[in-house]
């Protein structure tokens, strides 16, 4: 059973608010990310933790904070968000294929993703 | 430039009318092509994973196929829960590591209307 659970559902804070998305797996996956996706749009990588590591982060504003406290775990922790960060943030999930430079991730899985609407 | 096309932006089908989405690709070394369905206001669910030229998938009313520069995924008579945005995602060959790094097309918005 392929399934990537994210929580919250929706989320409304204000630009001074601190919060915290939340990504769970059970699939056995050592590869996790965070994607952003906004309307009628295709999704855009943010981040990747590979072995729990942060291997990739796209240039990502600091006020997008991930942690990966094990490896079945992902948060992305919120801080003095703008209005054009409202957008649906999904999370992901991978096998590992390949080591060190040819790391590569087998299928990408993604969660029902977290509503963001920052006001 | 796109790397990823998808076409037609958009497919309005009745059902049981049978037809082809198109997800061209404009660079070489592929690691995989993906397809995905995408419901409004949820994420991506996976469909199918193809590697190399030639190769072919099914599931339910939907089949991928795969050629050098391009996938098509066949729906043969839709339904219409069917109707969803499909998307293209393929993964390239780097030098480094190709981690995460999906090149995602920007869909096609199917509906299926009885």
């Amino acid at each position: 059973d392929t399934e990537v659970t994210q929580t919250p559902k929706h989320l409304v804070m204000g630009m001074t608010n601190k919060k915290s998305l939340k990504c769970e797996q059970h699939m056995g996956h050592r590869a996790m990310y965070w994607y952003k996706q906004k309307a009628k749009k295709p999704p855009e990588l943010m981040f990747v933790y590979s072995y729990e590591k942060l291997s990739i982060n796209e240039s990502v504003p600091s006020r997008f904070s991930p942690e990966c406290p094990n490896s079945s775990l992902l948060n992305l922790h919120l801080h003095a968000l703008q209005p054009e960060d409202s957008a649906l943030y999904l999370c992901a999930s991978s096998q590992l294929m390949g080591m060190g430079r040819r790391l590569s991730g087998n299928t990408i899985y993604f969660g029902e993703g977290s509503w963001l609407t920052v006001v | 430039e796109d790397q990823v096309t998808q076409s037609p932006e958009a497919l309005r089908l009745q059902e049981g009318e049978s037809s082809s989405l198109n997800c061209s690709y404009t660079v070489s070394g592929l690691r995989g092509l993906f397809w995905y369905r995408q419901d409004p206001g949820k994420g991506p669910e996976f469909l199918f994973t193809l590697y190399s030229a030639g190769e072919e998938k099914e599931k339910e009313r939907l089949k991928a196929t795969l050629t050098k520069k391009e996938s098509f995924l066949h729906i043969t008579a839709p339904k219409p829960e069917d109707s969803a945005t499909y998307l293209c995602a393929v993964r390239l060959a780097d030098r480094g590591s190709t981690l995460g790094r999906l090149y995602f097309g920007r869909g096609t918005q199917l509906t299926v209307w009885p």
